[in-house]
């Protein structure tokens, strides 16, 4: 599964919305977006995931660039019960197995 | 939809206890399972996949004598740390992919809350 590179820490004010990266230059073709974070001490929460085209739901969306070496998860009006660590995955879909990177520990501040 | 609990959320116990988590889907069947460990300020590690019906995969270094898994049902996997020490204390955490009885390519994992495991 290809690797993907995320900034370690953001901020971001409460009620503005929350734009984070992902680099993932060496995806392949039939690999997903997958998006998921973890509040401190819980188990990790699934966002939102995509193939090509940018995707929308009730927590998040997900801009995947056109050439799909990068993506960025968007929580519109973000809260303090966002401040979590946002990973993003890319997995082929017929893999089962997640590996987890460091993700982007997202503070949400007042 | 696609919620996956597991039971206990927390656990204390001496040195040389076996301990036994479970990790049921809810509403939905899950061939699959995962089940992660998770060091304080570390990230998610899988330790094994747990088909239902059969013998659970295990990563590299994991081992299967000491965390014994079964996977007796569709919606049931269970972890059993045997003999635990306190070197195995960690946040322990299942998954199960997706929704319904066909596992469609790209489903999402969904994730149970974790427990919590402190050897004495």
């Amino acid at each position: 599964d290809a690797k993907t590179t995320q900034p370690p820490s953001m901020d971001c004010a409460e009620g503005r919305a929350a734009n984070l990266p992902c680099n993932h230059s060496t995806i392949s073709g039939n690999e997903y977006v997958y998006w998921y974070r973890q509040i401190h001490s819980q188990g990790p929460q699934y966002i939102i995931h995509g193939l090509k085209n940018n995707e929308t739901n009730e927590m998040a969306s997900l801009i995947i660039t056109e050439d799909r070496k990068s993506s960025t998860l968007i929580l519109p009006h973000a809260t303090l019960r966002d401040t979590a660590v946002y990973y993003c995955i890319v997995k082929a879909g017929n893999n089962r197995k997640l590996i987890w990177g460091l993700g982007t520990s997202l503070a949400v501040n007042p | 939809g696609a919620v996956v609990s597991q039971h206990p959320s927390r656990v204390i116990c001496k040195s040389g206890t076996s301990v036994k988590i479970e990790c049921r889907s809810l509403d939905f069947q899950a061939t699959t399972m995962f089940w992660y460990r998770q060091f304080p300020k570390q990230s998610l590690m899988l330790m094994a996949t747990s088909n239902e019906g059969s013998k659970a995969t295990y990563e590299q270094g994991v081992e299967k004598d000491k965390f014994l898994i079964n996977h007796a049902s569709l919606t049931l996997s269970t972890l059993t740390v045997t003999s635990a020490h306190p070197e195995d204390s960690s946040f322990y955490i299942c998954s199960a992919r997706g929704g319904g009885t066909i596992s469609r390519e790209g489903q999402p994992q969904h994730f149970g809350d974790g427990t919590r495991l402190s050897i004495l």
